[in-house]
């Protein structure tokens, strides 16, 4: 069965801390994506990586950092948290190295507060 | 500015009957459209899609309805059941682009 595992299902952390989220996924995908959602407002893209050690910004990047050292694991760094992202944060996988081809596969989500 | 826009929060319908989600989009470029389902504390799952080459695709008792023109697609779950009961998102994605744009979600409740 096809895996998208996050480390962290919920995490409480104080202002101005660095968070860490972790992602990985079992499918050899290429491509990997991190969003969060907010109520009223859906699913919004942060950052996606379609590759080892590339990213690539999504709709909302300002405040977060990624990494991507390995194909299978894609890391959501909150360099100094802040209270607006307190949020569910999402992170999907894709194959496809050039068209987007098929479906996202999600993982089950980190609630993230920060107070 | 969102580009693809669920304008119903929320759904209820009677077991058995029909649910009917809508999806509007703003993008002409979009091509590629989808349906998520997602219930509480887990990630969402893939449902239904439709490529722009098409104006509907089934798969069981879930249809998807696309007008181009228009910029609206629509879910068709027939007949409803209380295991339907989820929020529901629309997404689309243009050309070669990796990313999947999401609407803000439908939560549907299917009552016994």
């Amino acid at each position: 069965d096809v895996k998208v595992t996050q480390s962290s299902r919920y995490l409480v952390k104080r202002t101005g801390e660095k968070v860490f989220l972790e992602c990985v996924q079992d499918m050899d995908h290429e491509n990997m994506f991190w969003y969060r959602q907010d109520p009223g407002l859906g699913l919004r893209l942060i950052y996606f990586s379609y590759d080892v050690k590339m990213k690539e910004k999504g709709d909302i990047p300002e405040g977060y950092s990624v990494s991507r050292e390995k194909k299978e694991r894609f890391s959501l760094i909150l360099e100094s948290a802040s209270t607006n992202q307190t949020s569910m944060y999402l992170c999907a996988s894709s194959r496809g190295t050039s068209r987007y081809t098929g479906e996202l596969f999600f993982g089950e989500g980190s609630r993230l507060t920060v107070l | 500015d969102q580009q693809v826009k669920q304008n119903s929060p929320s759904l209820s319908v009677q077991e058995g009957r029909i649910s009917i989600l809508n999806c509007d989009y703003t993008n002409s470029m979009f091509d590629y459209f989808l349906w998520y389902k997602k219930y509480p504390a887990e990630g969402p799952t893939f449902l239904i899609s439709i490529s722009s080459i098409k104006d509907k695709n089934e798969d069981g008792r879930f249809t998807v309805f696309l007008n181009k023109s228009a910029k609206h697609l629509s879910l068709h779950i027939v007949p409803s059941q209380p295991g339907d009961s989820a929020v529901y998102f629309c997404a689309a994605s243009a050309g070669n682009d990796y990313k999947l744009s999401f609407g803000a979600g439908t939560t549907v409740t299917v009552r016994a």
